[in-house]
């Protein structure tokens, strides 16, 4: 199993700011995803990152908003930008088991974003 | 387009008594299933998976799956609940038809919550 660590665990930032998130994991791994839960709500992936390509985005996020990096096979950041209250919510970084190669997902603790 | 749901938000059970949470899903294809908790404040841990073979899979905690094909479901089952499985609990789905990437759909989440 992948250990995952996640900075900030929270954070509470003003309206119009940019916060970015780091995720680091204890293991080298293709892909890492990473997913927002909203208050009281179901995880959503917001995209798929790879190391050396682009992140793939889901429908209804787009890389201005979320803009992703991968610059190694253990470590990747998402950056919230220009935030408003409805970014408030926690980002989930997650990892698959690759050496069972059977969809199983690994999770950090998340960070707990909050925008006044 | 594959889906998965938890009809019950909430779930109260005594402290001893069997303990079930429902989850459906709808796949085009074959499906990998699986079931997440999430304690307060904590990332997702996973519970247990259905990939093939038995239909009763058995995971961390004494959780218990059964894999049911003709009615679509995958509930979660304890025979005996404890306290602290108070938490949420997410059921997942993955198509793995057509592609090994395809991503993990996640349920809206059921609140387990056991009296003393």
């Amino acid at each position: 199993s992948a250990v995952i660590s996640q900075k900030p665990s929270r954070d509470i930032c003003q309206r119009g700011t940019s916060l970015t998130i780091q995720c680091q994991v204890d293991s080298q791994v293709t892909m890492m995803f990473w997913y927002r839960q909203q208050p009281g709500q179901s995880l959503t992936l917001i995209a798929t990152a790879n190391q050396g390509s682009e992140a793939t985005y889901e429908s209804g996020f787009v890389i201005d908003k979320f803009p992703i990096s991968r610059p190694n096979l253990t470590f990747s950041t998402l950056t919230v930008s220009n935030m408003s209250p409805e970014d408030s919510s926690i980002y989930l970084c997650s990892v698959e088991d690759g050496t069972a190669n059977t969809g199983e997902l690994f999770f950090g603790e998340g960070s707990r974003l909050t925008v006044l | 387009a594959q889906s998965v749901a938890q009809p019950e938000d909430q779930v109260n059970v005594a402290e001893g008594n069997p303990l079930t949470v429902k989850c459906t899903y709808s796949v085009s294809g074959n499906p990998y299933l699986f079931w997440y908790v999430q304690y307060p404040n904590r990332g997702l841990q996973f519970l247990l998976k259905y990939i093939t073979g038995d239909n009763l899979v058995k995971g961390s905690y004494g959780f218990e799956a059964e894999f049911n094909k003709s009615q679509t479901s995958f509930h979660l089952k304890k025979p005996s609940a404890l306290v602290s499985d108070s938490a949420l609990y997410f059921c997942a789905v993955r198509d793995i038809t057509h592609s090994s990437a395809s991503k993990i759909i996640f349920g809206s989440g059921t609140r387990l919550s056991i009296r003393p």
